[in-house]
């Protein structure tokens, strides 16, 4: 069936670069996405890449596909205290015109 | 400007009691959504329309009901037979043509 795995947790120091790591499943996904959602808000769409994409750039934010592999990863550079959030990964499936979502990685910035 | 608008932000009901959680948008989308979010439990999809008129069960409608008279709008009510109702709803809306969701700032509804 249809799933995206992340972990739930990572700890990064400030200035240093976080990289959360996703899987999914479905192989006909044709977007992957990356929302961030800070405390008591709605999510915000980040960045997301086509699928006949290896890799996106946009300022701090660097996305990596593997599709052989399934795996998407977001990268951020110098991270930020406003980085702290809840990062969700998401595919869409194209055949039910839906999007799933990963559980969330809960990514918190160490001074 | 174009958003999605939910209200209110904060809900507080009695047990027992139905409660109707309001979501619009502006963005001139044809699908909207309804997800609810607990702690570590991510998203879980409640009900989704594609088109006016017409919506469809998600993973968890169970104790939901929904309603899409108007394309701008789409309640969610949250009935007595859902039965751990306290948790922070999301509205969402997306064309159908590229995806990628535009999400309300969401509802935080607790039940006492």
């Amino acid at each position: 069936g249809e799933d995206v795995e992340q972990s739930l947790f990572l700890s990064v120091r400030e200035g240093d670069s976080s990289v959360i790591n996703c899987t999914y499943t479905d192989s006909s996904s044709t977007y992957l996405y990356w929302y961030k959602q800070e405390p008591g808000a709605g999510l915000q769409l980040l960045t997301y890449i086509f699928s006949n994409m290896d890799m996106k750039q946009d300022q701090r934010l660097t996305v990596l596909l593997n599709k052989k592999d399934k795996h998407l990863s977001l990268r951020i550079a110098d991270t930020q205290t406003g980085d702290s959030a809840i990062y969700f990964c998401a595919e869409s499936i194209v055949r039910d015109d839906k999007i799933i979502f990963g559980k969330g990685t809960r990514l918190h910035i160490l001074p | 400007d174009g958003g999605i608008t939910q209200s209110p932000k904060y809900l507080f009901r009695k047990e027992g009691q139905n409660v109707t959680l309001s979501c619009e948008q502006n963005l001139n989308h044809d699908a909207m959504y309804w997800y609810r979010q607990d702690p570590g439990q991510g998203l879980r999809l409640i009900y989704y329309s594609q088109i006016v008129n017409d919506f469809q069960k998600g993973d968890i409608a169970e104790g939901y009901s929904v309603s899409r008279e108007k394309k701008e709008s789409f309640p969610l009510t949250v009935t007595s037979a859902q039965k751990n109702p306290t948790a922070f709803y999301l509205c969402a809306s997306s064309t159908l043509e590229k995806g990628g969701y535009t999400f309300g700032s969401g509802t935080r509804l607790t039940v006492v």
